[in-house]
């Protein structure tokens, strides 16, 4: 079993649904999580830290279930712009591991 | 005000040839790191410093070679390229060595032919 493992998709969701997807992950001590997005032929950048009791940034909600070891991210009211590759990745033993990406594509 | 820069952007070299990749940031943080991102997507840590120490040093050709002159630059080395060394590779940089927010360069886009 991968240690961080993401449904790679593609999600391909009409404007202005609201989606969501999960990443699972291994290592039950793992310390922290975090949602980066990467665009095409760009760099990732972080989107938002999950934190224990969930927490909300916009459009966008994460949230950590430590039973079940995974992490969501929920988008509301979808935009064009939100068309990219969404990476998550988790601190465990101090290092960061990262998933291999779900890719959202937004359709008008 | 780029905070973390790399150059060259693009290189297409030959199988053999010897390049290196530069990285700068302005951030002041103490930690930077080498990623690898193939064809399929998967980002790969290479090498991590902190404070110009090696810490972080994954399962890489020793034909990798990092170097890091001061804990704002680290520079990649490689040497007798192959096909398989086509890929991009992503310089970053953070504060702490748990991580925290990493900031990542542009992107140097390496094609071996």
């Amino acid at each position: 079993r991968k240690e961080v493992e993401q449904d790679p998709g593609p999600f391909n969701v009409p404007e202005g649904a609201t989606v969501a997807f999960n990443c699972t992950y291994s290592n039950s001590a793992s310390q922290s999580f975090f949602w980066y997005r990467q665009d095409c032929r760009k760099e990732p950048k972080l989107l938002m830290s999950v934190y224990s009791s969930g927490n909300e940034d916009g459009r966008f909600t994460a949230q950590l279930n430590r039973a079940s070891q995974y992490i969501s991210l929920l988008i509301r009211d979808s935009k064009l712009s939100d068309s990219a590759t969404y990476l998550c990745v988790v601190n465990s033993n101090y290092q960061l591991i990262w998933g291999a990406g779900t890719k959202l594509i937004i359709k008008p | 005000d780029t905070a973390v820069s790399q150059t060259p952007k693009y290189l297409v070299t030959q199988m053999g040839n010897d390049k290196s990749i530069k990285c700068e940031q302005n951030l002041g943080h103490d930690t930077m790191y080498w990623y690898k991102q193939d064809s399929k997507k998967f980002l790969k840590i290479m090498f991590s410093y902190n404070n110009k120490e090696l810490i972080i040093n994954e399962t890489v050709p020793n034909r990798f070679s990092p170097k890091s002159p001061d804990k704002a630059h680290l520079n990649l080395h490689i040497n007798s390229l192959e096909l398989g060394d086509s890929a991009v590779y992503f310089c970053a940089s953070s504060t702490g060595r748990s991580g925290n927010t990493i900031y990542f360069g542009e992107g140097s886009w390496l094609t071996v032919v």
